[in-house]
């Protein structure tokens, strides 16, 4: 199985400050035949089911704010919101899907 | 308007049989995957099995493997998770969510999930 791991468990951000999630898999995403990372993140808000985000590592899910953006290759991927606004306060989520699919354990993003 | 739209909260005793629903419209169902997430109380979310209502191919995480059965019937659009033996640990959220192509690819939508409680 692929293990994925997440970094910090939890942040603090300052309104319209820098957010980053750090997200490592235990075996590369990269698949060699077309190139592509099989990495998605995830936003849930407290009592919602899981939104899209972002998939291939960095494509963005159409309606995203293009503050959320997707970065990395092979084994370590980031997440990266430039500009915290109060609506992004939720848990995020890495997940593979190169085998079956696996989700990371997720982060916590609150204001500070 | 592509919609999952799950059955409603659940009580149990352990033992007890369970199957939960997951019904699809706006898209033709058989043309995407279908999958189950689970999510324990305060809990992170972890991936189930998936299931191709073509022809009901199934993947399952080794984790939940003979424990659920996921099944789907392409004439009503709908896929199922059910359970021959609860055991209270199985309370969680569920929630289904199709995937983004045909195989093996990340969620794009996901139903609004169902509560699932087993208690004595």
């Amino acid at each position: 199985d692929i293990v994925m791991t997440q970094s910090p468990d939890s942040l603090a951000v300052s309104l319209g400050e820098r957010a980053t999630i750090n997200c490592k898999s235990s075996q590369t995403l990269l698949y060699s035949s077309n190139n592509k990372n099989y990495l998605a993140w995830y936003q849930q808000k407290p009592g919602q089911p899981p939104k899209l985000l972002i998939y291939w590592a960095s494509t963005r899910e159409s309606g995203v704010p293009n503050r959320f953006s997707g970065s990395g290759s092979g084994t370590d991927f980031t997440l990266t919101i430039s500009s915290l606004q109060a609506e992004d306060v939720a848990v995020y989520y890495c997940q593979q899907y190169y085998d079956k699919g696996t989700f990371g354990p997720g982060t916590k993003v609150d204001i500070k | 308007e592509v919609q999952l739209v799950q059955s409603g909260a659940e009580v149990k005793k352990p033992g007890e049989s369970l199957r939960i629903s997951c019904k699809a419209s706006g898209y033709i169902f058989t043309t995407y995957w279908i999958g189950w997430v689970r999510q324990m109380p305060g809990k992170g979310l972890e991936w189930m099995g998936i299931i191709d209502p073509s022809d009901s191919d199934r993947r399952y995480s080794p984790s939940f493997q003979g424990q659920v059965t996921i099944s789907a019937d392409k004439s009503i659009s709908t896929a199922y998770l059910q359970w021959s033996s609860l055991e209270a640990s199985d309370t969680a959220m569920y929630y289904c969510a199709r995937l983004a192509a045909s195989g093996i690819f990340h969620f794009d939508y996901w139903g609004q999930g169902t509560l699932v409680t087993v208690s004595s």
